[in-house]
């Protein structure tokens, strides 16, 4: 049971360059998330899923896109990657934690946008 | 207004100590509330859930107030190992709003 898996965990790539971050989860969760985190600014919600073949914007959408591509799997594309989206990038899913649902996060990829 | 808010500290407290963080949210609509904890480049991970009664974790302890809309942790007989950032977590519709977190260092 690995949990929440995020590929790759580095990247760096150049303006205008695009990319996929893939997220996959093993705990038969019907909601996942990507976040991204700044020095200062807390986890802000990109886009989220809240299940397979649905997904809805966050607080910060643009310049990203997302893919529910089956319940396991979410990934989110940048097309034309810039400065601005150096970040750490965070996927999650949502499950029941007794009495409550809550989240569960992968280890993070770690991007920088030159 | 942000919808949650955390004094970020940093806290320092010896081994031992007792220290309390508190957190402020701004949707009165909101039904789940959490505490994360977050260690140096790591991912965040679930530390307790918050419930209306209040609940008592080993040494953690958290409390909801929603009449004052705001969540508290108390840390009980600090160890080094809590050295973290603690992250308040709300909920009010399927969307979880992430506090910017408390540091806390706890000095042998």
């Amino acid at each position: 049971n690995a949990g929440v898996t995020q590929t790759p965990k580095f990247q760096v790539l150049k303006t205008g360059q695009s990319m996929t971050l893939q997220c996959a989860q093993d705990m038969n969760h019907n909601s996942m998330y990507w976040y991204r985190q700044d020095p200062g600014m807390g986890l802000r919600l990109i886009y989220y899923s809240a299940s397979e073949g649905t997904t809805d914007k966050g607080e910060v959408p643009n310049g990203y896109n997302v893919s529910r591509l089956n319940k396991r799997e979410f990934s989110l594309r940048l097309e034309s990657a810039a400065p601005s989206q150096t970040s750490v990038y965070f996927c999650a899913s949502g499950g029941r934690d007794r009495r409550t649902d809550t989240q569960y996060f992968g280890p993070g990829t770690r991007l920088t946008v030159l | 207004r942000k919808e949650v808010e955390q004094d970020p500290g940093p806290f320092n407290v010896p081994e031992g100590a007792t220290v309390a963080f508190n957190c402020t949210y701004s949707n009165s609509a909101s039904q789940s509330f959490f505490w994360y904890r977050q260690d140096c480049r790591k991912e965040p991970k679930l530390l307790m859930s918050v419930y209306s009664s209040g609940n008592e974790d080993g040494r953690f302890t958290a409390q909801l107030n929603r009449a004052s809309q705001y969540i508290s942790l108390l840390i009980r007989d600090s160890k080094l190992s809590d050295s973290a950032t603690y992250l308040c977590v709300v909920n009010p519709f399927n969307q979880f709003y992430f506090g910017t977190g408390t540091s806390l260092t706890v000095i042998p």
